[in-house]
C-alpha cells in the first residue's frame, strides 16, 4: 500500500512559467515532509523539507506547501529552468514517532522546455 | 569530496554469489541509512545506523541482507546467495537531522 502517492507521473512546463508538483499521503503520522531532485545515474538530491507545524517554507525559487488536514503538499518552482529536469521524489517521516524511515512516492518526471 | 560515498558504482554478479558494498557518509553525520531503488519506483528503506547500532530495518531485509556500521563511520551492506530480484540500484545517505543526504548509489545486476 503506497503511503506517498505522486500521482502524475510526468510533468512538462514552458521555461520560465511555474511548476507545481504534487503529492499525496494517507498516514496521519506522518509529521515531515521532503522533495528529493533525481538526474539519472546519481542519488536522490535534497531540495527542501516542511514540518507539520508549518504550512509552507521557502527558499529561493522552491516553496513547499503543506495542507494536513487534506494530507497534500506540493512543491512549486518559480521560474521554471532547464537545468530543473529532474525526476521530483516527495518523502514523508514519522519524526516525533521515532522513526527515521523515509516513505517515497514514485516520483514525477518533470521536462521544462527552453 | 565531502559528499556521501558509495563503492563500487556498478557490480554485476552471478546468481548466487555473495556481495558488498561500502558506504562512507558525511564525516560529522551519526546517521546512516540504506535505500533501494528499482525502476519506476521511489528508493525504498532498507536499515538505518544511529552511530553503530542499528535501529531500524525493514521487513525488506531479508535473512540473505546484512548491514553493518562498526565503528560509528562507514558501512557495509552484504548480499548472500544473490537472486535476480536483487538487481537495483543501493543508495546510502547519511544525516545528522533533518534531510537526509544521499550518495550516488551502486548498481547491481544479477545475471
Amino acid at each position: 500500500d503506497q503511503q506517498v502517492k505522486q500521482n502524475s507521473p510526468s510533468l512538462s512546463v514552458q521555461e520560465g512559467r511555474i511548476s507545481i508538483l504534487n503529492c499525496d499521503y494517507t498516514n496521519s503520522m506522518f509529521d515531515y515532509f521532503l522533495w528529493y531532485k533525481k538526474y539519472p545515474a546519481e542519488g536522490p538530491t535534497f531540495l527542501i523539507s516542511i514540518s507539520s507545524i508549518k504550512d509552507k517554507n521557502e527558499d529561493g525559487r522552491f516553496t513547499v506547501f503543506l495542507n494536513k488536514s487534506a494530507k497534500h503538499l506540493s512543491l512549486h518552482i518559480v521560474p521554471s529552468q532547464p537545468g530543473d529536469s529532474a525526476v521530483y521524489f516527495c518523502a514523508a517521516s514519522d519524526v516525533s514517532g521515532g522513526s527515521e524511515k523515509l516513505v517515497f512516492g514514485k516520483g514525477t518526471k518533470l521536462t521544462v522546455n527552453p | 569530496d565531502t559528499g556521501v560515498s558509495q563503492d563500487p558504482r556498478h557490480k554485476i554478479t552471478k546468481r548466487g554469489q555473495n556481495v558488498t558494498f561500502r558506504c562512507d557518509p558525511i564525516s560529522e553525520h551519526n546517521r546512516l541509512y540504506w535505500y533501494r531503488q528499482t525502476l519506476g519506483q521511489g528508493p525504498e528503506f532498507l536499515t538505518y545506523f544511529q552511530n553503530e547500532a542499528q535501529l531500524e530495518k525493514s521487513r525488506l531485509l531479508s535473512d540473505r541482507f546484512s548491514a553493518e556500521r562498526p565503528k560509528g563511520s562507514f558501512s557495509t551492506l552484504e548480499i548472500q546467495r544473490t537472486e535476480q530480484g536483487d538487481s537495483a540500484m543501493y543508495l546510502c545517505a547519511s544525516s545528522v537531522t533533518g534531510g537526509a543526504f544521499f550518495g550516488q548509489g551502486t548498481r547491481l545486476t544479477v545475471v
